[in-house]
C-alpha cells in the first residue's frame, strides 16, 4: 500500500505568516490528493481536492500544489481561524489512506 | 448534496462487537459510496474502508481485514460499520463520509458527525 507522509508535524507562526505544509506519497498519484482542516472538536473539512482545486466556500488564502509525489498546501496569510489540524489524503485507489496530520498554531 | 447523520454513542466491553449506521439524505443518497474513517483520541484520521452500495462492494484497509464488516440497507439509505472482538485500542471517534456529488471531484465532502465508540470493561 502506498504511505503518506507529512512535514512538519506542527508548526506555530505568526498571523499573517505564510505557511507550507509537505505531504509525500510513496509512489506516484497523479494529482489525487485531497486536503483537510480539522479543527479540534469538529468533523474534518474538505479543502482542496485534484490536489489544487479550491473546495468551495474555501478562503482563497489556502492554496495547493504538486503531482505525482510531492504536493504542498499553503495558507498565504494565517488568520486565528486556521489555528488546526491538516490532512493530506490519496484518493487514486483503495485504501484512501491520511498522512498523520499537521497542526498549526497561532505564535 | 449528501447529508449523513450516525447513530449515537456507545459504550462497549472488550471481546464485544459494536454496529454504528449511517443515514444518507438528499442529493445523490441513493448511490452515496459510503466510507469509515476513525480517529482515536488525540490521533490522526485513519480510513477503515467503504462500501459501494449499488454494485455492491467493498474494500478494507489492512488494518481492520477481518474484524470489520461494512454493509448498506438500498432501502433506508443507510449504511452500517460492525466492528468484532473490540480492544481497548478501538476507542475512538468513527466517522461516515462521502463524496456527495455536488462540486468536487475528489476526497470526502460530506462527514457525518461522528459516533463515539468507548471500549472499556
Amino acid at each position: 500500500d502506498i504511505q503518506m507522509t507529512q512535514s512538519p508535524s506542527s508548526l506555530s507562526a505568526s498571523v499573517g505568516d505564510r505557511v507550507t505544509i509537505t505531504c509525500r506519497a510513496s509512489q506516484g498519484i497523479y494529482n489525487y490528493l485531497a486536503w483537510y482542516q480539522q479543527k479540534p472538536g469538529k468533523v474534518p473539512k474538505l479543502l482542496i481536492y485534484a490536489a489544487s482545486t479550491l473546495q468551495s466556500g474555501v478562503p482563497s488564502r489556502f492554496s495547493g500544489s504538486g503531482s505525482g509525489t510531492d504536493f504542498t498546501l499553503t495558507i498565504s496569510s494565517l488568520q486565528p481561524d486556521d489555528v488546526a489540524t491538516y490532512y493530506c489524503q490519496k484518493y487514486n485507489s483503495a485504501p484512501f489512506t491520511f498522512g498523520p496530520g499537521t497542526k498549526v498554531d497561532i505564535e | 448534496q449528501v447529508q449523513l447523520v450516525q447513530s449515537g454513542a456507545e459504550v462497549k466491553k472488550p471481546g464485544s462487537s459494536v454496529k454504528v449506521s449511517c443515514k444518507a439524505s438528499g442529493g445523490a443518497s441513493t448511490t452515496a459510496v459510503i466510507n469509515w474513517v476513525r480517529q482515536a483520541p488525540g490521533q490522526g484520521l485513519e480510513w477503515m474502508g467503504r462500501i459501494i452500495p449499488i454494485i455492491p462492494k467493498t474494500d478494507y484497509a489492512q488494518n481492520f481485514q477481518g474484524r470489520v464488516t461494512l454493509t448498506s440497507d438500498k432501502s433506508t439509505t443507510t449504511a452500517y460499520m460492525e466492528l468484532n472482538n473490540l480492544r481497548s485500542e478501538d476507542t475512538a471517534v468513527y466517522y461516515c463520509a462521502t463524496l456527495s456529488g455536488d462540486g468536487a471531484t475528489g476526497g470526502f465532502d460530506s462527514w457525518g458527525q461522528g459516533t463515539l465508540v468507548t471500549v472499556s470493561s
